[in-house]
């Protein structure tokens, strides 16, 4: 079974621009959640999309959207870019059900915003 | 104070030692815990997932979960070169957490041949 697919795995913006970051689950898994890495903060949790709908979300500004198509595939977005927002970001998929929260992430895509 | 505490490390062993790597917590409705492992520009990679208190072992890995004293641990045993990498905690609650996980600061590890 393939494993969560990320696109694209490299990305330089420059401030002020928006980035559309896309992620394919395992197959089956409806449930995908976004993170952010950064040296400083670590790993910390954006959203979480489970058959189209935002389940829960992280303390994270308004610039940060995602959103999941009914192949479970999803997207996130942020806007209005800024230095900080340079991180790798991650994607996880499960199967969204309850009890079962073992997540199995991509490789990630790193951000680098100039 | 973070809800999930991590040591940072680095940690340097060698070859065939057993390292402990810890994580501490202080939100007790957190009811499943998970070890990853993730090498340089690599995403995050399962290694153990436990649910609730008990001590758990896969090969070479062992995963214990003290909840009375919010306290995990993973023993890596016969320790390799290639398990050189950073080591992540996970934890989340019961329900509908909705797919977040808590995650520690992670620990780098490194194995010395």
């Amino acid at each position: 079974k393939a494993g969560v697919t990320q696109t694209p795995r490299y990305l330089i913006k420059t401030r002020g621009q928006q980035v559309t970051l896309s992620c394919s689950p395992i197959s089956g898994h409806r449930s995908v959640s976004w993170y952010q890495q950064t040296p400083g903060q670590g790993l910390q949790f954006l959203f979480e999309y489970f058959s189209e709908t935002q389940r829960n979300k992280g303390n994270f500004p308004g610039r940060f959207s995602g959103r999941q198509f009914s192949n479970s595939r999803s997207e996130m977005n942020v806007s209005t870019l800024e230095l900080g927002d340079s991180a790798l970001y991650l994607c996880a998929s499960t199967s969204g059900q309850i009890h079962q929260e073992t997540q199995y992430f991509g490789p990630g895509t790193r951000l680098l915003v100039l | 104070q973070k809800e999930v505490e991590q040591d940072p490390g680095p940690l340097s062993v060698p070859e065939g030692a057993i390292v402990s790597l810890n994580c501490t917590y202080s939100n007790s409705a957190f009811q499943y815990f998970m070890w990853y492992r993730q090498y340089s520009r690599k995403g995050p990679e399962l290694l153990m997932y436990t649910y609730s208190s008990g001590n758990k072992e896969d090969g070479r890995f062992t995963a214990q979960v003290d909840k009375s004293s919010k306290y995990i641990s993973l023993f890596i045993r016969d320790s390799q070169p290639s398990d050189s990498a950073t080591y992540l905690c996970a934890m989340s609650g019961f329900g509908n957490q909705g797919g977040k996980l808590i995650f520690g600061q992670g620990t780098e590890l490194s194995v010395k041949p």
